[in-house]
């Protein structure tokens, strides 16, 4: 399946570091979302786009910033993170957001925080 | 808000049926949808229900009852590859978006 992509799949960062994860989709969808699955937790919405306008900030906090440049791409800015921040990081996209729409995940990227 | 419960664990045979329950209750309900989930690997889609009823996909069926804030996931003539967590998600009807149960991890054996 290579409809959604994630890279990198997987990243140990320090707590000062800087890095961004990278999600890109290629089923001509316009609703993106970033999700957080930690251990044995339901899976978390943390941000929305739809038609590359962000809809949702689901009280992220500001250490993690989205970026929707288009439709296909999304990205997740990661600055000064904690260890509790550590947990599988998943991208999805569905055709728009309204209506029964099916998501469609990505690899996700597997974060390690120091 | 959203509440979704599920078992966290079931174990069956191979061959045999499996039934994962999931209940919701939420303040508006657009359908709900089963995705599967192997160890590190992405969710992938399985079902949806918006109406009551059982809908049939092969060896995986998904009942719904909106009145009973019910669903339920049955998986027949279980493989060893079935092993997997099991994610049910109720789409809400205010904004569309999904709310996701913390999933059942279901182990297949021999």
């Amino acid at each position: 399946e290579t409809g959604v992509t994630q890279t990198p799949r997987h990243l140990v960062m320090g707590m000062t570091n800087k890095k961004s994860l990278k999600c890109e989709q290629h089923l001509g969808h316009n609703a993106m979302y970033w999700y957080k699955q930690s251990a044995k937790k339901p899976l978390e919405l943390m941000f929305v786009y739809n038609f590359k306008e962000q809809t949702e900030n689901n009280s992220v906090p500001s250490r993690f910033s989205p970026e929707c440049p288009n439709s296909s791409h999304l990205f997740l800015h990661l600055h000064t993170l904690q260890p509790e921040d550590s947990a599988l990081y998943l991208c999805a996209s569905s055709q728009a957001l309204g209506g029964v729409e099916t998501q469609y995940f990505g690899p996700g990227t597997r974060l390690l925080v120091l | 808000g959203q509440n979704i419960d599920q078992p966290t664990e079931m174990t069956a045979t191979e061959g045999a049926i499996v039934q994962i329950n999931c209940t919701y209750q939420t303040s508006g309900f657009n359908g709900l949808f089963w995705y599967q989930q192997h160890a590190g690997e992405a969710p992938t889609f399985l079902s949806y229900n918006v109406l009551d009823g059982l809908e049939e996909k092969g060896r995986f069926s998904s009942f719904l009852s909106r009145s009973k804030g019910y669903s339920y996931l049955l998986l027949k003539e279980l493989q060893m590859k079935d092993s997997a967590s099991y994610l049910c998600a109720v789409s809400r009807s205010n904004d569309y978006k999904l709310s996701f149960g913390a999933g059942t991890t279901v182990t297949v054996r021999a």
